[in-house]
């Protein structure tokens, strides 16, 4: 089945410690996008891609790094300079095109400092 | 800017009863797109409706409609016959058209009463 993959599900980060966060989908889509989500509020863009090998800053960059060397393959590195990393993190995908289609999302990973 | 405003926090709704869920955005565009993403205790983000601004008729899905006023800019989601798999958050979302860059409301919590 299609879909998007995230993991780890939980990830413990320690002070001064960049750490990874997956993200694949077999949607054959072009667009990719990283969320993080706190308690209570909605969803804020991190980055997004339209297309491999390029990424565009979001809302809310700083202390966050992407790459996009794959269609298929959208990685979050959370590096040390983000102060509170603490949150839920979504990753999402879609077509491009002048008809918008919805966003299609992972199952996200929470991230806790240690 | 886009912005996208949820007013409503948490709402309760009794069972087999209809809901009203507000929102409303701001832009400048005359071209868009809007969501809704229902969120439930699991996290993950599904797709509830999704209406076209050029489009008069508002969208529906089952027991989902969408009154959508465009003038007064304001998108919200009534949901008929509430079922108890109902209760989650639900978030309103915001894209330009031709630009797949969503913009969230900060969510409505439901809570659906036996």
């Amino acid at each position: 089945d299609g879909g998007i993959t995230q993991s780890p599900k939980y990830l413990f980060r320690k002070e001064g410690q960049n750490v990874t966060l997956s993200c694949e989908q077999n949607l054959n889509h072009d667009a990719m996008y990283w969320y993080r989500q706190d308690p209570g509020q909605g969803l804020r863009l991190i980055y997004y891609s339209q297309i491999v090998n390029d990424f565009q800053k979001g809302d809310i960059a700083e202390g966050y790094s992407v790459s996009r060397e794959k269609k298929e393959s959208f990685p979050l590195t959370v590096t040390s300079a983000q102060k509170n990393p603490t949150a839920f993190y979504l990753c999402a995908s879609s077509h491009t095109g002048q008809d918008n289609q919805p966003q299609h999302f992972g199952d996200g990973t929470r991230l806790s400092i240690l | 800017a886009q912005t996208v405003t949820q007013s409503q926090p948490e709402m309760s709704v009794q069972e087999a009863e209809t809901v009203t869920l507000s929102c409303t955005y701001d832009t400048s565009e005359s071209d868009y797109y809007l969501f809704w993403y229902k969120q439930p205790p699991s996290r993950q983000m599904i797709l509830v409706i999704r209406q076209e601004a050029y489009k008069q008729q508002n969208a529906t899905e089952n027991r989902f409609s969408v009154n959508f006023q465009k003038a007064a800019k304001s998108f919200s989601l009534k949901i008929s016959d509430s079922q108890l798999g109902d209760a989650a958050m639900y978030f309103c979302a915001y894209s330009p058209y031709n630009f797949n860059k969503f913009y969230f409301g900060s969510g409505t919590k439901l809570n659906v009463k036996p």
